[in-house]
């Protein structure tokens, strides 16, 4: 089956612009997640969704950032007037469910899209 | 908080077994997984340890001792595709889902 797809695959921007960056998670699950990855490093957690819930933003950097969710389909990242520090890949991921405490590892399993790198100028 | 210490870089040869190292500080966690990522590509996950004890899959084992806070991830058979960067990640028990990822590690595998 489909896996799950991000878009653009790479984004240029000015700085001071707003993008948005679209996730398609794998159907049937209803976890989401967004991570950041800056080059060389590892993964930043930015944002949460599990079905109707909540959002948890803990994660998100500044208020110029904000993700949606439209039930649990695709998701939308914004950020808002963009800085160079904002340069980055974004990676978005997508897991069955509310990831199990002892369960196989097939309930703890995420699995990422190819990214969106982020370049601001 | 918390915080995942992997080593930076790791080179070993085309047949050889590696292990890659992580030791973690957090104050509860569900489980420890390993996830691979080639350059430019997307993590895929390896493995899950929710307890104690060797988990195998195939050339690829992971071990888990939360009384040492510690866990590895062990290679085999190692080829050339294995050549990539490898991360621990742990979901605390503070009510939040998401995985804390380790620094990376990354592997290089000569011939």
């Amino acid at each position: 089956g489909a896996g799950v797809s991000q878009s653009p695959s790479n984004k240029v921007t000015e700085k001071g612009k707003d993008v948005e960056l679209r996730c398609d998670p794998i159907s049937g699950h209803t976890a989401l997640y967004w991570y950041r990855q800056r080059l060389g490093q590892g993964l930043e957690f930015l944002i949460y969704f599990q079905g109707n819930s909540a959002p948890d933003k803990s994660g998100l950097p500044s208020d110029r950032f904000s993700a949606e969710r439209t039930g649990e389909s695709v998701s939308t990242l914004t950020i808002q007037r963009t800085q160079q520090e904002d340069s980055a890949v974004y990676l978005c991921a997508s897991s069955l469910s509310r990831m199990e405490t002892g369960g196989p590892s097939s309930y703890n399993e995420q699995f990422f899209g190819p990214g969106t790198r982020l370049t601001v100028l | 908080g918390q915080s995942l210490e992997q080593p930076s870089e790791v080179t070993a040869v085309e047949g050889a077994i590696v292990q890659i190292n992580c030791t973690y500080q957090t104050s509860g966690f569900y489980g420890l997984s390993w996830y691979q990522q080639h350059d430019g590509g997307a993590p895929t996950f390896l493995s899950y340890n929710a307890l104690d004890g060797l988990e195998e899959t195939g050339r690829f084992s992971s071990f888990l001792s939360r009384s040492d806070s510690y866990g590895y991830l062990l290679l085999q058979e190692l080829q050339m595709k294995d050549s990539a960067s490898y991360f621990c990640a742990v979901r605390e028990k503070t009510g939040a889902n998401n995985l804390f990822f380790g620094t990376g590690t990354r592997l290089t595998v000569i011939p």
